[in-house]
């Protein structure tokens, strides 16, 4: 079965730092797009960049670039989104998606469960 | 960056048809195109229901179709099931690096 596994909630402080990660399974995970979308507490969708694990290849939201750093490792099949300094703003849930190839490249046709982060002032 | 701009709520009764739009603000129309559309139920993570505009991805009810007229992308929803009930967002590729979502449109079914 094609899916993305995301890591546990978390639950961090302001200033702190965190990694959270999505593995893929039952696919080839290097052709494929990985995208990392938030979702505010009770507002919508927003994508926040993508990496292609192939080659690391990065494309960040220009309101979010510097804010987060993406990453992927690709003997492990994992992507990775990680902050250096965590703020009360970055409390969402976090949703890894594969881009899609051919006729749904230009939409997310795998999700994973999401992860929150809890961020405390 | 360009906006999509979706209705708050829409509603309907069970079994009729309820049409959810999408709008894109921009100038850069041209590259208002490859809508797809999500659907999310409360705490669960989206679900791609439509791409390119009008096709729907396998095990997607052929209730759910999309079309696209100038700026304008709707999502349409016939014989309206009480799982229906969702966050629905559009989703396109307007001309930045990183594709735009709607603002989302929540379907109550009454």
């Amino acid at each position: 079965e094609v899916q993305l596994v995301q890591s546990g909630a978390e639950v961090k402080k302001s200033g702190e730092s965190l990694k959270i990660s999505c593995n893929g399974f039952g696919y080839s995970f290097t052709t494929y797009w990985i995208a990392w979308v938030r979702q505010m507490p009770g507002k919508g969708l927003e994508c926040m960049g993508l990496i292609y694990p192939g080659d690391s290849d990065t494309r960040y939201s220009p309101s979010l670039q510097g804010q987060v750093t993406m990453s992927v490792d690709k003997s492990i099949n994992t992507a990775y989104l990680q902050w250096s300094s965590l703020k009360a703003s970055d409390t969402a849930m976090y949703y890894c998606a594969r881009r899609g190839v051919g006729p749904t490249y230009e939409s997310f046709d795998i999700w994973g469960q999401g992860t929150m982060v809890t961020v405390s002032p | 960056q360009s906006a999509l701009t979706q209705p708050a709520s829409v509603s309907g009764s069970p079994g009729q048809s309820i049409t959810i739009s999408c709008t894109e603000t921009s100038s850069d129309i041209p590259n208002y195109r490859y809508v797809s559309w999500y659907q999310q139920h409360p705490g669960k993570a989206p679900k791609l229901i439509i791409y390119d505009i009008n096709n729907r991805p396998s095990g997607v009810s052929n209730r759910f179709s999309g079309s696209k007229s100038a700026n304008t992308a709707s999502l349409t929803i016939s014989g309206l099931q009480a799982d229906d009930e969702a966050d629905y967002y559009c989703s396109s590729y307007t001309g930045s690096s990183t594709p735009s979502f709607g603002s989302g449109t929540k379907v109550t079914v009454l």
